[in-house]
């Protein structure tokens, strides 16, 4: 069966902080993607990023960046230099298979706080 | 880039009323559509699963007589809580899928429905 897990429950931290938010999944497909979406206060998802079970290759946006790691079925975030509005919630999630007619399986959320 | 609109944004009203969300890809046709119920501090649960011009999969443990799902056209899809109760109150939100194969989903803003 598929699972998402996001251990930590909320995080604060001080601007300018680096944060990583951990993940870690469970599926028995071999083909599948990875997701980390942003959920602010207003309550709307925002895409951050999709990863196919293919790509380990680390990715860097900005101050976003994601490592993928198969041997331990992780799929971790990293903000560097947190800012305030970086204040979220934020799901990492999962879908079997490699048709977006998948279902996405949402982990708990990490609730970050960024604190001026 | 992709849009789905979904209205109303909110919703109040009184215990036994129904209510009807709609879900809308403004400029892609949408053959699939998810709907997903979130509780206050919770992640997002598949709720089920709308094609267009057949009957909606529902998961388990969602009744299908409480939500109807309708998805008569390739751009929209509405969801309707029948006599709806203060335990569905909850933030509802679509996702739409553009074409087939590995295209990503996208989501709308969300409904935040309040049954007093």
């Amino acid at each position: 069966a598929q699972k998402v897990t996001q251990a930590q429950t909320e995080i604060s931290v001080v601007e300018k902080e680096d944060v990583t938010l951990d993940c870690v999944y469970e599926t028995r497909d071999t083909t599948y993607y990875l997701f980390w979406y942003k959920q602010p206060p207003s309550g709307e998802l925002v895409f951050l990023i999709r990863r196919n079970s293919f790509d380990e290759q680390n990715e860097i946006s900005g101050r976003y960046s994601w490592n993928f790691q198969k041997s331990t079925s992780s799929f971790n975030f990293t903000i560097t230099a947190s800012q305030v509005v970086d204040s979220a919630v934020y799901f990492c999630a999962l879908s079997e298979g490699y048709s977006s007619a998948s279902k996405i399986i949402f982990g708990s959320g990490t609730r970050l706080s960024i604190r001026p | 880039g992709a849009v789905v609109s979904q209205h109303p944004s909110r919703v109040i009203c009184k215990s036994g009323t129904s209510v009807k969300i709609e879900c809308r890809s403004l400029d892609f046709q949408a053959t699939t559509m998810f709907w997903y119920r979130q509780f206050p501090k919770q992640s997002l649960m598949l709720m089920a699963t709308s094609n267009e011009g057949s009957k909606a999969t529902y998961e388990q443990g969602v009744e299908k007589d409480k939500f109807l799902i309708n998805h008569a056209s390739l751009t929209l899809s509405t969801l309707t809580v029948t006599s709806a109760h203060p335990e569905d109150s909850s933030f509802y939100i679509c996702s739409a899928m553009q074409g087939g194969g590995n295209q990503p989903q996208h989501f709308g803003d969300g409904t935040r429905l309040s049954i007093l």
